[in-house]
């Protein structure tokens, strides 16, 4: 079946960095993607959106960018901080469906000092 | 604003005995919740989505005769885990999303651990 799944599972960058975690998706007809946060023994915190009909996205320190074409989605964190390791979920869905969220499997973020 | 609270956020339980979780938007109405579970160093696996006022809608291979879910108003939704065994043990995390919106917001979690 079609599903949301994530280039790497683990990445490491010096504080102060930028960080680029990647995200494939294979749902053609997906519209509508958020990325989470989620943070050791908590629920995932949203963290940015992005719709179909737009490419790139900007929030505070952080950037989606969207390659409809290739079905790539990308998340870039700018300067990275400590308070920023934690696993970052992308994840899918169809424009009225009801239903759900599709998530990938998760990339693990650990900045280090 | 858009919170989703979870309470309790951690239930230790003897086999064989109910547990209920709540899941509760502080600050907006959820026309829809969903329900997931996660299991360490796992991405998170969807059970069931509830409309308010209407049956729950179950994933396959979900039990919906031993994991209740009730939404009985647009701001509470809970999950009843039935005669729960330990391999129902692990985190489970509501989201809630408005109508008219796709974003769903997530609860902080609850950790049960069946003994």
């Amino acid at each position: 079946g079609e599903s949301v799944g994530l280039h790497l599972p683990t990445l490491s960058v010096q504080e102060g960095d930028n960080s680029i975690i990647n995200c494939a998706y294979s749902n053609s007809a997906s519209d509508y993607f958020i990325w989470y946060k989620q943070e050791s023994g908590k629920g995932p915190q949203f963290i940015i959106d992005i719709r179909s009909n737009m490419d790139k996205r900007q929030g505070q320190r952080v950037t989606v960018l969207l390659n409809k074409t290739v079905k790539h989605l990308s998340l870039q964190i700018a300067a990275t901080q400590p308070g920023d390791s934690a696993v970052y979920f992308c994840a899918e869905n169809m424009r009225g469906s009801a239903r759900q969220l599709t998530f990938g499997s998760g990339t693990q973020l650990t900045v280090l000092p | 604003g858009a919170v989703v609270s979870q309470h309790p956020s951690r239930v230790i339980c003897k086999s064989g005995t109910s547990v209920k979780i709540e899941c509760r938007s502080l600050d907006f109405q959820a026309t829809t919740m969903f329900w997931y579970r996660q299991f360490p160093k796992q991405s998170l696996m969807l059970m069931a989505t509830s409309n308010e006022g209407s049956k729950a809608t179950y994933e396959q291979g979900v039990e919906k005769d031993k994991f209740l879910i009730n939404h009985a108003s647009l701001t509470l939704s809970t999950l009843t885990v039935t005669s729960a065994h330990p391999e129902d043990s692990s985190f489970y995390i509501c989201s809630a999303k408005g109508q008219g919106t796709d974003t769903q917001y997530f609860g902080p979690g609850t950790r049960l651990t069946v003994l």
